[in-house]
């Protein structure tokens, strides 16, 4: 059964910094990974998605990678601001139309 | 832009009572998703639909139905409702196999049974 893992739970960081978030999947025949992004009380905005056969997918100052070797995702966040301060959550399509969840990483951007 | 829409932002229903969640896709997408998300818990998928009148069960099905009669419309049903069931119900939609699932949210319904 797939499980999706996001580590830290929670991350603060001053403006301008360059961040990384991680994602880790137990199963590496995952068909894509997902990065959605979402502010409190609200729904989720798709962020990328990632095929299984790319390695990775850039929109904007938002970079995402996917290992499958090492069943690692990873979002690169260029020049932080604060309105990125948001919980940022990925998940991965498991061979079929689902997505299983990570339970997401909290980022604080501190003006 | 794909646009999903859910019936209510804030819904407040007694314990017995039967609760309606409606979500609306406007972008003739095949797969519709109904999660809640609950702290320390994440997003746990209720049902999902990969055509009208078609559905299947997700993780957590007990206490739910589902209902597809046009492909736009997925309509969450809490039978009976119970205070167990007080969440944020977030509904998703996404084309098929061939767009590899991308899947989009609409704002969510934050339930909340007393």
């Amino acid at each position: 059964k797939q499980e999706v893992t996001q580590i830290p739970a929670a991350l603060s960081v001053p403006e301008g910094e360059n961040l990384v978030l991680n994602c880790s999947f137990t199963d590496s025949a995952i068909y894509n990974l997902q990065w959605f992004r979402q502010d409190p009380g609200k729904g989720l905005t798709s962020l990328l998605l990632i095929q299984s056969s790319q390695r990775e997918q850039t929109s904007g100052r938002l970079n995402a990678s996917l290992d499958k070797s090492s069943g690692r995702s990873t979002l690169y966040i260029a020049a932080s601001q604060p309105g990125d301060s948001a919980t940022y959550l990925c998940a991965g399509g498991v061979g079929s139309e689902k997505l299983v969840f990570g339970k997401g990483t909290k980022l604080t951007v501190n003006p | 832009d794909v646009k999903v829409t859910q019936s209510s932002r804030y819904l407040v229903k007694r314990t017995g009572e039967k609760v309606f969640l409606e979500c609306v896709q406007d972008m003739d997408h095949e797969n519709m998703f109904w999660y809640r998300q609950d702290p320390g818990l994440g997003l746990r998928l209720i049902y999902f639909s990969y055509d009208v009148k078609m559905k299947e069960k997700g993780d957590i099905p007990e206490g739910y139905s589902v209902s597809r009669e046009k492909k736009e419309r997925f309509s969450l049903i809490l039978e009976s409702a119970s205070t167990n069931q007080t969440s944020m119900y977030l509904c998703a939609s996404s084309l098929s196999l061939a767009t590899s699932y991308e899947q989009y949210f609409g704002p969510g319904t934050r339930l909340t049974v007393t």
